[in-house]
């Protein structure tokens, strides 16, 4: 097993051009999540899917968009970048079985311009 | 303000020695504490669970405590060593397990173990 797959490790964005970042877990996960982590703050959930079709907001959901493609995938996009974003971003999952055992994928690192 | 305060924010001890780290909360109600380990450049991986009901857990060289009346954790770590250097998050978890968004996660505390 793979665990928590995350691409791309590290990225540079320009303000104003767009991306999407890639999870994917082989865990045959219910829910996965997305986070952002920022320098002298806990980890702040930008979204979550609770299952295969469904997304919420999380605490901190502006600017960004979601997509729960299937059980395996869920991919944040940001439309147009801005400095406030640059940050480490974690995807995790968990099962519906054992919802409080969070795993974690490696981060993506992403510096905005 | 934040729910969850952890203290102090980093740390620096030798290698074998012990160290206590800290974790203040305010959420309530509260459905239970997990200390995470995150490696630098890494996600982080659960240490330990404990319910409102626990006291104290251990995993190998980590004992977590918990005082549910005075809203504190601890995370003790015992003859620490160079692979110990890491952040080390406490998440608290609201009563309602099913909403996912009722994690509350600190701000970590940097240990580092030097030899």
């Amino acid at each position: 097993n793979a665990g928590v797959t995350q691409t791309p490790k590290f990225q540079v964005l320009k303000t104003g051009q767009s991306m999407t970042l890639q999870c994917a877990q082989d865990m045959n996960h219910n829910s996965m999540y997305w986070y952002r982590q920022d320098p002298g703050m806990g980890l702040r959930l930008i979204y979550y899917s609770a299952s295969e079709g469904t997304t919420d907001k999380g605490e901190v959901p502006n600017g960004y968009n979601v997509s729960r493609l299937n059980k395996r995938e869920f991919s944040l996009r940001l439309e147009s970048a801005a400095p406030s974003q640059t940050s480490v971003y974690f995807c995790a999952s968990t099962h519906r079985t054992s919802p409080e055992t969070q795993y974690f994928g490696p981060g993506t690192r992403l510096l905005v311009l | 303000k934040n729910q969850v305060e952890q203290s102090p924010q980093s740390l620096i001890i030798l290698e074998g020695k012990n160290c206590t780290l800290q974790c203040n909360y305010t959420v309530s109600p509260f459905s239970n504490l997990r200390w995470y380990k995150q490696d630098t450049g890494r996600g982080p991986v659960s240490l330990t669970i404990m319910t409102f009901s626990e006291n104290t857990k251990s995993n190998g060289r980590y004992t977590a405590t918990l005082d549910a009346d005075t809203k504190q954790s601890s995370l003790h770590i015992t003859a620490s060593q160079l692979s110990d250097s890491a952040s080390y998050i406490c998440v608290v978890r609201g009563i309602a397990w099913y909403n996912n968004n009722d994690m509350r996660f600190g701000a970590g505390t940097r240990l580092t173990v030097k030899p």
